[in-house]
């Protein structure tokens, strides 16, 4: 089955700066790599994914790109706000079945 | 338009209880997948449902089973729980089994003592 590999377990940055986490997977079949934003006691929440076909993509201040040859995704946030500190999760999978990396908890200092 | 939800939010049971646990996908979605997380295990996959039919699993023993009504809601259910089910039970829905975008609800936290 799929393995996901994040990294690292804790960032912290100050404010401003940029982060960055990364994601490695086995499973050559998987095409779908979204990552999700958990705020404490709150549900994930989708706040980018990419499919295989495409190689980056960017929302404002976020961008993820995938290297499907080496298996590995990342997540690039710039101008951190404190408002940004979370759990961030990768996953990667096909239709109906994801396998999550084990999160990052992201804390932006003012 | 609703989001997904959840009942109920918070449970507590008895080692060796059983307990079910209920989602409703976003309106018109038609998967629904499962989740249990918990803090050092992460986010695990349960299974996944669409039309009424179990579509894939994750890798949790038999005392873990789902089911899935033609509304699209789906219910899991927990069999002689131990204490290391104790964990927060996610689902989420998309609107077809192709449909790689899930939306999460906002889970059921159960406690098993």
């Amino acid at each position: 089955g799929e393995n996901v590999e994040q990294h690292p377990s804790t960032l912290s940055v100050q404010e401003g700066d940029s982060a960055v986490i990364k994601c490695t997977y086995s499973d050559s079949a998987s095409n779908y790599f979204p990552w999700y934003k958990q705020e404490l006691g709150k549900r994930p929440q989708l706040i980018i994914d990419i499919r295989s076909n495409v190689g980056e993509k960017k929302d404002q201040r976020i961008a993820v790109t995938l290297n499907k040859t080496a298996k590995h995704f990342s997540l690039h946030i710039t101008e951190t706000q404190p408002e940004d500190s979370a759990v961030y999760f990768c996953a990667a999978g096909d239709a109906g079945k994801s396998t999550f990396g084990d999160g990052t908890t992201l804390t932006v200092k003012p | 338009k609703a989001g997904v939800t959840q009942t109920p939010r918070y449970l507590i049971k008895t080692r060796g209880q059983q307990v079910t646990l209920s989602c409703s996908p976003i309106s018109g979605h038609r998967s629904v997948s499962w989740y249990q997380q918990t803090p050092g295990q992460g986010l695990q996959f349960l299974f996944e449902y669409f039309s009424e039919t179990q579509r894939n699993k994750g890798n949790f023993p038999g005392r873990f089973s789902g089911r899935q009504f033609s509304n699209s809601r789906s219910e899991m259910n927990v069999s002689t729980l131990e204490l290391g089910d104790s964990a927060l039970y996610l689902c989420a829905s998309s609107l077809e089994w192709w449909d790689t975008e899930q939306y999460f609800g906002p889970g059921t936290r159960l406690t098993v003592t």
